[in-house]
């Protein structure tokens, strides 16, 4: 299994609502991420969980809260979201370090702030 | 910290020929990886062909293959044969591979179209 699931994956949300972005790997892969991704620009990092610890964080607005229940799963909670938040968000897993590398991205889920 | 630089952001090419992305790069590091990832319109960003640092030889993937020069810190790709479902945003990456190398540099991107 080498995939990365996310849900939902279109979201349509206003100013005042709460939502959360889920996503699942089942690869054993101990690092975990989160994306923002405008059209025809690259990812730009959000979050990066390693061993479900919170590694990095790219100083991403409070309005976004990121959790990690286990090592399978990655969350993304949505509150009092903007307009401009609007954007394709996406998750990845890697393997934690070593000679494997590579990115997995799952198909993203795809978020409009009304 | 890492940089990487897609100089192109647009390419054509007609079906069949081949093209060829470019991507530079600028690290301290001695050991690391670079990737070339493929995004369609709408669709899942996947890796097409990925380099590890201290492999000399050039990795290739059937019609994809890259062109690695580590002095000159260039990376590019090259399509061979272009098939109308190569179109596509490809972006290159790069990671370090040590302890803390959960960090995964992208580049601007390049927008690729196939001509029929």
């Amino acid at each position: 299994d080498t995939e990365v699931t996310q849900t939902p994956k279109h979201l349509v949300m206003g100013m005042t609502n709460k939502k959360s972005l889920k996503c699942e790997q089942h690869m054993g892969h101990r690092a975990m991420y989160w994306y923002k991704q405008k059209a025809k620009k690259p990812p730009e990092l959000m979050f990066v969980y390693s061993y479900e610890k919170l590694s990095i964080n790219e100083s991403v607005p409070s309005r976004f809260s990121p959790e990690c229940p286990n090592s399978s799963l990655l969350n993304l909670h949505l509150h009092a979201l903007q307009p401009e938040d609007s954007a394709l968000y996406l998750c990845a897993s890697s393997q934690r370090t070593g000679r494997a590398g590579e990115l997995f991205f799952g198909e993203g889920s795809r978020l409009t702030v009304l | 910290a890492q940089t990487v630089t897609q100089s192109q952001p647009e390419m054509s090419v007609q079906e069949a020929e081949t093209v060829t992305l470019s991507c530079t790069y600028d690290t301290s590091e001695s050991d690391y990886y670079l990737f070339w990832y493929k995004q369609p319109p709408s669709r899942q960003m996947i890796l097409v062909i990925r380099q590890e640092a201290y492999k000399q030889q050039n990795a290739t993937e059937n019609r994809f293959s890259v062109n690695f020069q580590k002095a000159a810190k260039s990376f590019s790709l090259k399509i061979s044969d272009s098939q109308l479902g190569d179109a596509a945003m490809y972006f290159c990456a790069y990671r370090a591979v040590d302890v803390t190398g959960n960090q995964f540099y992208f580049g601007t991107g390049t927008s690729l179209t196939v001509i029929p």
